[in-house]
């Protein structure tokens, strides 16, 4: 079945620490997007990406980084920058013109 | 600017009775509006989208929307209220194929 496989499904950070929470998908996507989901609030878009090795900032990117090498793949790296991290992450992506398909989420915690 | 506005952060319906969850929008272009649904812990699943081919759009799982120009709305209804229907819901818009603006969400509860 196609679809968007994100890992791992709970995170923890220890302070100072650098993470990567991994996103793939095999329906054949060019866009990418990363979300975060904060109790009570909708989604707040990190970064996206609409072809393989370009990306641009959404509009909370400060204290994370992403990379598009590969079409089924869009890795976001929560850095130590990022004072806050603890958030529920979601990654989707569309087709052109097409609804966005969302993965199951990553839980990060911060230890 | 465009904005998306989910009337009712909480709703609770009975078993069996009928469910409207309320959305209104404002956007400088045709919006393109969607209604996502999210179970605990995990993503977001398509409910349904307008096209702008009908004003009334049937979606999955017995919800529908319509989509009213006039009031800047897009109202998500259901007949008949399932337990497994309780979850949160989402509203969003895409307006001329920007990026998505969501609601804040409206969490539904179903009691027996």
């Amino acid at each position: 079945d196609g679809g968007i496989t994100q890992s791992p499904k709970y995170l923890f950070r220890k302070e100072g620490q650098n993470v990567t929470l991994s996103c793939e998908q095999n329906l054949n996507h060019d866009a990418m997007y990363w979300y975060r989901q904060d109790p009570g609030q909708g989604l707040r878009l990190i970064y996206y990406s609409q072809i393989v090795n370009d990306f641009q900032k959404g509009d909370i990117a400060e204290g994370y980084s992403v990379s598009r090498e590969k079409k089924e793949s869009f890795p976001l790296t929560v850095t130590s920058a990022q004072k806050n991290p603890t958030a529920f992450y979601l990654c989707a992506s569309s087709s052109q013109g097409q609804p966005q398909h969302f993965g199951d989420g990553t839980r990060l915690s911060i230890l | 600017a465009q904005s998306v506005t989910q009337l009712d952060s909480h709703v609770s319906v009975s078993e069996g009775t009928p469910v409207l969850l309320r959305c209104n929008y404002s956007s400088s272009y045709s919006p393109s509006l969607f209604w996502y649904v999210q179970h605990p812990n995990k993503g977001l699943q398509l409910l349904l989208k307008y096209t702008s081919a009908a004003t009334l759009v049937k979606g999955i799982n017995g919800f529908e929307a319509e989509f009213k120009k006039s009031e800047t709305s897009f109202h998500l209804t259901k007949p008949s209220a399932h337990m497994s229907d309780a979850a949160e819901y989402f509203c969003v818009n895409q307006p001329g194929r920007r990026a998505l603006t969501f609601g804040s969400g409206t969490r539904l509860q179903v009691q027996p």
